[in-house]
């Protein structure tokens, strides 16, 4: 078992809706959480950040953690065309290692 | 501010041979990664640098991979003999203090490796 899950996708949503993305975490020491969209060819870039259990917003993103359950989430609202990207979600714990997940790819139709 | 800069952006080698890449992180960033990144996957750390010192190099194919940050600065990460299951994204990323969980880590462009 892969210690930070994804779906692959694609996650396929039209223009102006919601995307939902799902994450689960096997490391129970994990102590924050990172959200990195990555286009084609280019290289990874934090869209969010979270630490403590709740909802985050910034912008269009939300971001959701759920310690109990080892369950972090990204909505991204008014879906745009420019949103299609892999996302990739990312733990640490203590020593700054971030763990990553495959990566759901986000395609989204005008 | 210039972001992290990594050389060259691509590189095709024959299988057996050497290749090194080379990144500059971020002025200021004592933290610096080395991460390799397969198609459809996610960046997996291959070592870790604060300043000077490798704090965590345990993902490293010490067989074959070797890397160094001699100044602090800098970074090279060589493969010899290159083999074929190598070709994949090298990607260095840099970071303030690494110890600090809320430090972001920014990514290079990235070296993409194909070994024929």
């Amino acid at each position: 078992q892969k210690e930070v899950e994804q779906n692959s996708g694609p996650l396929s949503v039209p223009e102006g809706a919601i995307a939902s993305l799902n994450c689960t975490y096997s490391d129970r020491v994990s102590q924050s959480f990172f959200w990195y969209r990555q286009y084609s060819g280019k290289s990874p870039e934090l869209i969010m950040s979270i630490y403590s259990n709740g909802d985050k917003e910034d912008g269009r993103f939300t971001a959701q953690l759920n310690k109990a359950s080892q369950y972090v989430s990204l909505l991204i609202r008014d879906s745009q065309p420019s949103d299609s990207a892999t996302y990739l979600c990312a733990s640490k714990a203590a020593g700054n290692k971030l763990t990553f997940g495959g990566g759901t790819r986000v395609l989204v139709k005008p | 501010e210039a972001g992290v800069v990594q050389s060259p952006r691509y590189k095709i080698i024959e299988k057996k041979q050497p290749v090194a890449f080379w990144c500059n992180p971020i002025s200021g960033h004592n933290t610096l990664y080395w991460y390799l990144q397969n198609l459809g996957q996610g960046p997996e750390l291959l070592i870790r640098y604060e300043n000077e010192e490798a704090v965590d190099d345990s993902q490293l194919p010490k067989d074959r991979f070797s890397a160094e940050r001699l100044k602090g600065v800098d970074s090279t990460l060589k493969i010899q003999p290159a083999e074929l299951g190598d070709s994949a994204v090298y990607l260095c990323a840099s970071s303030l203090e690494g110890g600090f969980i809320g430090n972001e880590q920014f990514f290079g462009p990235g070296t993409r490796l194909t070994v024929l």
